[in-house]
């Protein structure tokens, strides 16, 4: 089984919400990755953990908050955000030898901020 | 640094026709290649991947692709596009050391007309 999941699968929040994407894999992978993607563009990373330890923050505003409580489950906490925010945010996770580990991606979650 | 071209942005080909999207890369070293596969709204499916051996690879759905060294190049084919293939693709590159995140390409477009 290849399967990530993400919830929700929409979300519409206000510039005041706090509100919290959530992943979940169950492959024993020990690397999770947060990506964001805009309308007909590739997906820019944002956030990677490796063994539940942020190894790479690609200088993401500190409206987005990643945590990883256990290694099976990702979260993004998301507070304060811009209009400008609103995209298809995407959880991956990977296993191996870095370079040669096959990142497998959820369904994502659509954000709406209005 | 590392980069990943696909030439085309947009390609429409006719249901039951050949189908060859390209793929660049720029890497010092033996890069590992993917094709993803990206319907709209939907998270990204991974189609192949070449990491050693034989240069031409089977992935899913009938589609296969070929690591030409001299050329920098991982070409994706399908000998008979279906109407489902209609989606984006990327092609990326992952690196054995450095940063633990694969590099995409900007995309392209398939459509395919009946």
């Amino acid at each position: 089984d290849t399967e990530v999941t993400q919830t929700p699968k929409h979300l519409v929040m206000g510039m005041t919400n706090k509100k919290s994407l959530k992943c979940e894999q169950h492959m024993g992978h020990r690397a999770m990755y947060w990506y964001k993607q805009k309308a007909k563009k590739p997906p820019e990373l944002m956030f990677v953990y490796s063994y539940e330890k942020l190894s790479i923050n690609e200088s993401v505003p500190s409206r987005f908050s990643p945590e990883c409580p256990n290694s099976s489950l990702l979260n993004l906490h998301l507070h304060a955000l811009q209009p400008e925010d609103s995209a298809l945010y995407l959880c991956a996770s990977s296993q191996g030898r870095q370079g040669r580990e096959t990142q497998y991606f959820g369904p994502g979650t659509r954000l709406l901020v209005l | 640094a590392q980069s990943v071209t696909q030439p085309d942005i947009h390609i429409t080909v006719s249901e039951g026709a050949s189908l060859e999207l390209r793929c660049n890369y720029s890497y010092g070293a033996t890069p590992y290649l993917f094709w993803y596969v990206q319907s709209p709204g939907q998270g990204l499916q991974l189609l192949l991947k070449y990491f050693s051996g034989d240069t031409l690879v089977q992935g899913i759905k009938g589609f296969e692709a070929e690591f030409k060294r001299s050329q920098s190049s991982f070409n994706l084919r399908k000998p008979s596009v279906h109407w489902s293939d209609a989606a984006e693709y990327f092609c990326a590159v992952g690196l054995e050391t450095g940063r633990r995140a694969l590099t995409f390409g900007s995309g392209t477009r398939l459509q395919v007309q009946p």
